[in-house]
């Protein structure tokens, strides 16, 4: 079953505006992390932000921030002021704690994000 | 500190041969896991090591192998290749294979073609 559900294959964004990532997950875990990832070109993923199901408050992490609504199960990935170098893909991932022993993560399948100038 | 490096960084191999890739976790991490990305399945988790052994293991067939060693790099094999391996692999190195892990890196990948 899809756990993790990045519905947006594509967007585009204006510089120096923000822009919001969805990302929607399931599990019944009640334990549980949440990370997403940029994905250049270039093939490397580059870790962004990380918020714990038990975090009281979204994390932040300079440009980027996360909207954690954990009723409604979504983990959306705000990157503010956009710049040109953020045109990448962005991946959501989960990685459940206690149903899942190990550091394995489940991924979305994208967002690819295009900032025009 | 350095990151995670993974090599080679390409690798053109024929259906049939074998093929090891290598990653070498950031310097105290002792879990490594392995990823193939797909543009028809994106990414999928092949399995990780810790302490020298296989903690997990996603639904890959067997032709898909890897190991750990002391000092915590990873090596992963696949054998019989077929032109469906064409992928790009990733490894990703972390702390602690259990509990609160708040940070997973990856790092740039190995792109194999099978041709």
């Amino acid at each position: 079953a899809q756990k993790i559900t990045q519905t947006q294959p594509g967007m585009f964004v204006q510089e120096k505006e923000a822009v919001t990532l969805d990302c929607t997950y399931d599990t019944s875990d009640p334990s549980y992390g949440l990370f997403w990832y940029k994905q250049p070109s270039s093939g490397e993923m580059i870790f962004l932000i990380y918020q714990g199901s038990y975090d009281q408050q979204n994390a932040t992490e300079g440009r980027y921030s996360l909207n954690f609504q954990k009723a409604r199960k979504s983990a959306n990935l705000v990157i503010s002021a956009s710049q040109l170098g953020d045109s990448a893909m962005y991946f959501c991932a989960m990685r459940e704690t206690l149903y899942n022993q190990g550091g394995k993560l489940i991924f979305g399948q994208g967002t690819e994000l295009s900032v025009k100038p | 500190k350095a990151g995670v490096t993974q090599t080679p960084r390409y690798l053109i191999k024929t259906r049939g041969q074998q093929v090891t890739l290598s990653c070498s976790p950031i310097s105290g991490h002792r879990s490594v896991s392995w990823y193939q990305q797909t543009p028809g399945q994106g990414l999928q988790f092949l399995f990780e090591y810790f302490s020298e052994t296989q903690r997990n293991k996603g639904n890959f067939p067997g032709r898909f192998s890897g190991r750990q060693f002391s000092n915590s790099r990873s090596e992963m094999n696949v054998s019989t290749l077929e032109l469906g391996d064409s992928a790009l692999y990733l490894c990703a190195s972390s702390l602690r294979t259990g509990g609160l892990i708040t940070e997973a890196f990856f790092g740039q990948g190995t792109r194999l073609t099978v041709v």
